[in-house]
């Protein structure tokens, strides 16, 4: 069964250092989303792509964070400088486009800043 | 702007027992409703999906409501055991085109054996 695979799973990185995830979706899905989930907290919508173009971009923080998804296949997702408050879990879905709604979950890149 | 509150945020039942978990949303224009299973530290697993059109969804002990009128869905959780420990999330769909989902905090549950 296909799944959305994401990378690295764990991530520490120390406050103030650049730090990317990678998420390849399930193929052949256009649609493509990045959330962020703070502990106790459920997953809040960070960029949406559908394809290369940014869809929804309106909740990320574009001073420190970027996303970009060139080819319109797998996609990356930078925080440059980390702050202390970004430890979170970083999810990425993908959703096959048109009307079908469902989305599909990576197992998540858990990041702390120290 | 689409808001879901899920009620109670943590609940703890005896092995065997029956239970509700619940889930509210204010934006009645909901496209599917859709239940997740967190363990800590891991990643979501979708358990149901309602879509708009349906009233309830089943799948093994499980069993997932949605009402959009009174904007509430449940997922009841037949027989419980140990094994279903987790956090319970509920996520709307909605938003024309973009499908976005909007999750609530989440109910953790506990079945003590």
């Amino acid at each position: 069964e296909a799944e959305v695979a994401q990378s690295p799973r764990y991530k520490i990185t120390e406050k103030s250092q650049a730090v990317a995830f990678w998420c390849d979706p399930i193929s052949g899905h256009a649609t493509l989303y990045w959330y962020r989930q703070i502990l106790g907290q459920g997953p809040e919508l960070l960029v949406q792509f559908q394809d290369e173009s940014v869809v929804d971009d309106s909740q990320l923080p574009k001073d420190r964070f970027s996303a970009e998804r060139l080819k319109g296949v797998d996609s990356t997702l930078k925080i440059q400088p980390a702050e202390l408050g970004d430890s979170a879990m970083y999810l990425c879905a993908s959703r096959p486009g048109g009307s079908s709604y469902e989305q599909y979950f990576g197992p998540g890149t858990r990041l702390t800043v120290t | 702007k689409q808001e879901v509150t899920q009620i109670p945020a943590a609940l703890s039942v005896p092995e065997g027992e029956n239970l509700v978990l619940n889930c509210s949303f204010t934006d009645s224009a909901i496209y599917n409703l859709q239940w997740f299973r967190q363990d800590p530290g891991k990643g979501l697993t979708s358990l149901l999906l309602i879509q708009s059109s349906q009233r309830e969804q089943t799948s093994g002990r499980l069993n997932a409501s949605l009402d959009k009128s009174s904007g509430r869905s449940t997922l009841y959780i037949a027989a419980s055991q140990p094994g279903d420990s987790a956090t319970y999330l509920c996520a709307g769909v909605s938003g024309a085109g973009s499908y976005q989902l909007t999750f609530g905090k989440g109910t953790k549950l506990s079945v003590i054996p």
